[in-house]
């Protein structure tokens, strides 16, 4: 089984600011997808960006982009210019592309933005 | 186009009754799959299922816990002989096919066990 960590419980930014939330994880495989996932207080699990594992170029969607090191194992996501709005539990998740409807996830960072 | 619906959002029982979450998938999504968050916890794979079939029940428990998405109405999450250890956010989501894996969540139920 993929095990998927995230060292960080709680982040906290102030606002207009950058934060930078870790996530590795533990794979054998060569083909995969990662992703973040946002959980605000009404737990709605909304997806915030997804990385292809074949594909190099780091996703970035709007003000969220992803430092991807595959030979790492290591997947970090950045929120720039955060927003009230960011404040939520991310949640990191492992897919393989072989058992490709199971997500792993890890424990979830809490973020809170500072005004 | 309404998203993933789940229903209800909150459901109390006591130790031993039973608990049905009902999940209702995107228009046009015949793949429904149920995952639950405990505490402090990341959301934790349980059954995948097509319409009047289980495919994949790998992550749930071995008693009490039973799965169905018929051919007509809502995918049925039924948990019998509820536990405290069963107080937890039960997530369902959806996909179109099985070679589209996007998975859409709905916002959960959360059972409390008293």
């Amino acid at each position: 089984a993929q095990t998927v960590t995230q060292s960080q419980p709680e982040m906290s930014v102030q606002e207009a600011e950058t934060v930078t939330l870790s996530c590795t994880y533990d794979t054998s495989e060569s083909d995969y997808y990662l992703f973040w996932y946002k959980q605000p207080p009404s737990r709605q699990m909304i997806l915030v960006i997804r990385q292809e594992a074949y594909k190099q170029q780091n996703a970035t969607e709007n003000r969220f982009s992803v430092n991807f090191q595959k030979a790492a194992k290591s997947f970090s996501l950045k929120i720039s210019d955060s927003q009230l709005g960011d404040a939520a539990m991310y949640f990191c998740a492992y897919r393989s592309s072989s058992n490709d409807y199971k997500l792993s996830f890890g424990a979830g960072t809490t973020v809170t933005v500072r005004a | 186009n309404a998203g993933v619906m789940q229903n209800p959002r909150h459901l109390v029982r006591r130790r031993g009754q039973e608990a049905r979450l009902r999940c209702s998938p995107m228009k046009g999504h015949s793949h429904v799959y149920w995952y639950r968050q405990l505490p402090e916890e990341g959301l934790k794979f349980m059954v995948y299922l097509q319409k009047e079939n289980i495919i994949d029940e790998s992550g749930m428990p071995k008693e009490r816990f039973s799965a169905e998405f018929p051919k007509e109405g809502p995918s049925i999450l039924r948990i019998q002989q509820v536990v405290r250890g069963d107080s937890a956010a039960y997530f369902c989501a959806s996909s179109p096919r099985a070679a589209q894996r996007e998975l859409f969540f709905g916002e959960g139920s959360r059972l409390t066990v008293l």
